[in-house]
C-alpha cells in the first residue's frame, strides 16, 4: 500500500515569485509519480511525471520536480508564478508492480497566487 | 481530438435513490479508471476498466459498481445512496494500462440529499 502526504494544504505567494509545493510517499514498493493540477470547475490535468531515469523532471507551464529517493519526496517547483497558476495541485503515486494505472493522491495543495 | 466527456456534469439525488454516471473516454483510448473526490477524503480509486473487465478495485462499499463497454465506454452506478456519497466523480482514460498518462473529465458532481 502507498501513502501521499502534502505537507501543506495552502501555500499563498505573490506573482513571479519562486514557489515549492511538497509531497512525501511512503510505499513497500517501487512507485511512479506524478502531479496533477486542477483548476476550479474543471478535472485534473498531468504537469509532470517520473518515471525512472533524471530525477529532475520538467513538466508543463514552468514546473519541474526532483525525485529524491532517499527521502520519498518529490516536491514540486516553479521559479516564477502567475496569477494564472491558481489553482489546486496534487502529487500522485501508482504502484510499478501493478499493470494499471490506479493512482493514489496525497490531500492537495492549495496554491494562491496575490498580485 | 475530443477530451473526456461524463455526463451528466450535475446530479441532485435523494438518499436511498440510485444513480448511474456515463463517461466516454477519449477516442482510442482503452482504459477507464473512475475516481471519487470529497473535501474530507480527497481523491479516491474506485475501479478501473480495461477491455470490459474490471482490472483494480478501491476501497469502496458494493454499492459501488460499474461496467465497461465495448466502444470503451463506461459507466458506474451508486446504489441506495448516502448523504456521505456526495462528491465530485472523476473520471480517467488512458490507451492502455500500465504507466501511461492518464486524462481527466470534468467530472460528475453529485448531491444527495
Amino acid at each position: 500500500a502507498q501513502s501521499v502526504t502534502q505537507l501543506d494544504s495552502q501555500v499563498p505567494v505573490f506573482e513571479e515569485a519562486p514557489v515549492e509545493l511538497r509531497c512525501n510517499y511512503s510505499s513497500s514498493v517501487s512507485v511512479y509519480l506524478f502531479w496533477y493540477v486542477q483548476y476550479p470547475n474543471q478535472g485534473l490535468q498531468l504537469l509532470l511525471k517520473y518515471l525512472s531515469g533524471s530525477t529532475l523532471v520538467k513538466g508543463i507551464n514552468g514546473f519541474e520536480a526532483e525525485f529524491n529517493k532517499s527521502q520519498t519526496s518529490f516536491h514540486l517547483r516553479k521559479p516564477s508564478v502567475h496569477i494564472s497558476d491558481t489553482a489546486e495541485y496534487f502529487c500522485a503515486v501508482s504502484d510499478k508492480g501493478n499493470a494499471g494505472n490506479m493512482l493514489t493522491f496525497g490531500g492537495g495543495t492549495r496554491l494562491m497566487v496575490k498580485p | 481530438k475530443a477530451g473526456v466527456t461524463q455526463t451528466p456534469r450535475y446530479l441532485i439525488k435523494t438518499r436511498g435513490q440510485q444513480v448511474t454516471l456515463s463517461c466516454s473516454p477519449i477516442s482510442g483510448h482503452r482504459s477507464v479508471s473512475w475516481y471519487q473526490q470529497t473535501p474530507g477524503q480527497g481523491l479516491q480509486f474506485l475501479f478501473e476498466y480495461f477491455s470490459e473487465t474490471q482490472r483494480n478495485k478501491g476501497n469502496f462499499p458494493g454499492r459501488f459498481s460499474g461496467r465497461q463497454f465495448s466502444n470503451s465506454r463506461s459507466e458506474m452506478n451508486v446504489s441506495t445512496l448516502e448523504l456521505g456519497d456526495s462528491a465530485l466523480y472523476l473520471c480517467a482514460s488512458s490507451l492502455k494500462m500500465g504507466r501511461n498518462e492518464q486524462f481527466f473529465g470534468p467530472g460528475t458532481r453529485l448531491t444527495v440529499l
